[in-house]
């Protein structure tokens, strides 16, 4: 069993709908979670970074994570074709420099 | 300010054939890593430094090494390439251990 599992997709939706995108982990002592966005050809982005459990709001992005549960999302509101990428959740935990990633989501927003 | 820097773009190399993959960076950080990203994988760690001097294995080390003589330059060297190396690689830095990585754009490379 992977240590971060993440759906593959592919997602395909129309320009203005909500985006839902997760991961489940297994390492209860992750502590730190990060969404990267992967535009074709392209290195991976850091789109949002969080610590612990909660909610984090940035623009049209939300990225919620339950450690009861381990599971993370990651919510595109309002979705734009320039959202379409491959979206990859990595963690890892505290003072330690490795990230553990999933195996990525790739999105289509249909104009 | 060019970031993670990598080259080359591409590369094509016979089965037993060396090459070594560049990244630089001159965001000043003191840790780098190399990742490969294959399908359905995720990208996984190849090797990481914390700073120059200082090298270590992350999850697929085997077939690969690493040095780390200036804080700016992190060079993946394949000492004889197998097809099972084709994959994309990916160069990352970050001022510590707590703070984000920041990624090239990697290197495309095939094994024939």
């Amino acid at each position: 069993q992977k240590e971060v599992e993440q759906d593959p997709g592919p997602l395909s939706v129309p320009e203005g709908a909500i985006v839902s995108l997760n991961c489940t982990y297994s390492n209860s002592a992750f502590q730190y979670f990060m969404w990267y966005r992967q535009y074709s050809r392209k290195g991976p982005e850091l789109l949002m970074y969080t610590y612990s459990s909660g909610n984090k709001e940035d623009g049209r992005f939300t990225a919620q994570v339950d450690k009861s549960s381990k599971y993370i999302s990651l919510f595109i509101r309002d979705s734009q074709p320039s959202d379409s990428a491959t979206y990859l959740c990595a963690m890892r935990v505290s003072n330690d420099y490795k990230l553990s990633f999933g195996a990525g989501t790739t999105v289509t927003v249909r104009a | 300010n060019a970031g993670v820097t990598q080259t080359p773009k591409f590369q094509v190399l016979k089965t037993g054939q060396s090459m070594t993959l560049q990244c630089a960076q001159d965001m000043n950080h003191e840790y780098m890593s190399w990742y490969r990203q294959d399908p359905g994988m995720g990208l996984r760690l190849i090797h990481y430094s914390v700073g120059a001097g200082i090298t270590d294995q992350g999850e697929v080390p085997n077939g690969y090494n690493v040095s780390r003589s200036t804080t700016e330059d992190f060079p993946l060297r394949l000492l004889s390439a197998a097809p099972s190396q084709t994959s994309v690689y990916f160069c990352a830095s970050s001022y510590s251990n707590n703070q984000p990585q920041h990624f090239g754009d990697g290197t495309r490379l095939s094994i024939l």
